[in-house]
């Protein structure tokens, strides 16, 4: 059964820092990873989608890495704001249950202005 | 385009009550799911479906039921709401082609239920 862990679980930095946010997952047989920020009281928006074949992928200050081989994915922000504080989660696409995603428990970000 | 659409945004229920919640899409996308997501976990996906007239289970069905007789909407129904069916529901949408090849899941901005 597909396990995904995001840590650290929470995470507060000062504004400008550079930061990761690390995601891992147990079966590396996945189509994609997404990452997902999630603002409080709101539904989830996608921030970058990475196909099993691919390494990274970026967006503005955003730069998602995957190693399938290890299980392992990475979300980096560069120069962060105090508008990038939010949950962010990462899901795997599966296969089974209809293309289902399976979710870590998430990040919760907070920037110190 | 209005994407994702759920209602209600919030509900309170007493125990043993039944309700349905709406979700509608505009992008004429073939997949839709449902998910609960409780505090401080990651979402689990409850049904999904691949297209009109076809629904099947996810992780955690009991106490729930689906349809999905067009396109556009996929309702979740709770039948005898029990205190721990509060949580919060997420529906979502994508386009997977027959390949398997698809595209994000676009999220709806979720239903708070309250089970009392």
């Amino acid at each position: 059964k597909q396990e995904v862990t995001q840590i650290p679980a929470a995470l507060s930095v000062p504004e400008g820092e550079n930061l990761v946010l690390n995601c891992s997952f147990t079966d590396s047989a996945i189509y994609n990873l997404q990452w997902f920020r999630q603002d409080p009281g709101k539904g989830l928006t996608s921030l970058l989608l990475i196909q099993s074949s691919q390494r990274e992928q970026t967006s503005g200050r955003l730069n998602a890495s995957l190693d399938k081989s290890s299980g392992r994915s990475t979300l980096y922000i560069a120069a962060s704001q105090p508008g990038d504080s939010a949950t962010y989660l990462c899901a795997v696409r599966e296969v089974e249950y209809g293309n289902k995603l399976v979710f870590g428990a998430g990040t919760i970000l907070r920037v110190k202005s | 385009n209005a994407g994702v659409t759920q209602t209600p945004k919030f509900r309170i229920l007493k125990i043993g009550q039944s309700m349905t919640l709406q979700c509608a899409q505009d992008m004429n996308h073939n997949y839709m799911y449902w998910y609960r997501q409780d505090p401080g976990m990651g979402l689990k996906l409850i049904y999904y479906s691949v297209g009109a007239g076809i629904t099947d289970k996810g992780e955690v069905p009991n106490g729930y039921n689906v349809s999905r007789s067009t396109t556009e909407d996929f309702p979740l129904r709770l039948e005898l709401a029990a205190p721990s069916q509060t949580s919060v529901y997420f529906c979502a949408s994508s386009y997977i082609n027959l390949a398997g090849d698809g595209d994000t899941q676009y999220f709806g901005p979720g239903t708070r239920l309250t089970v009392l």
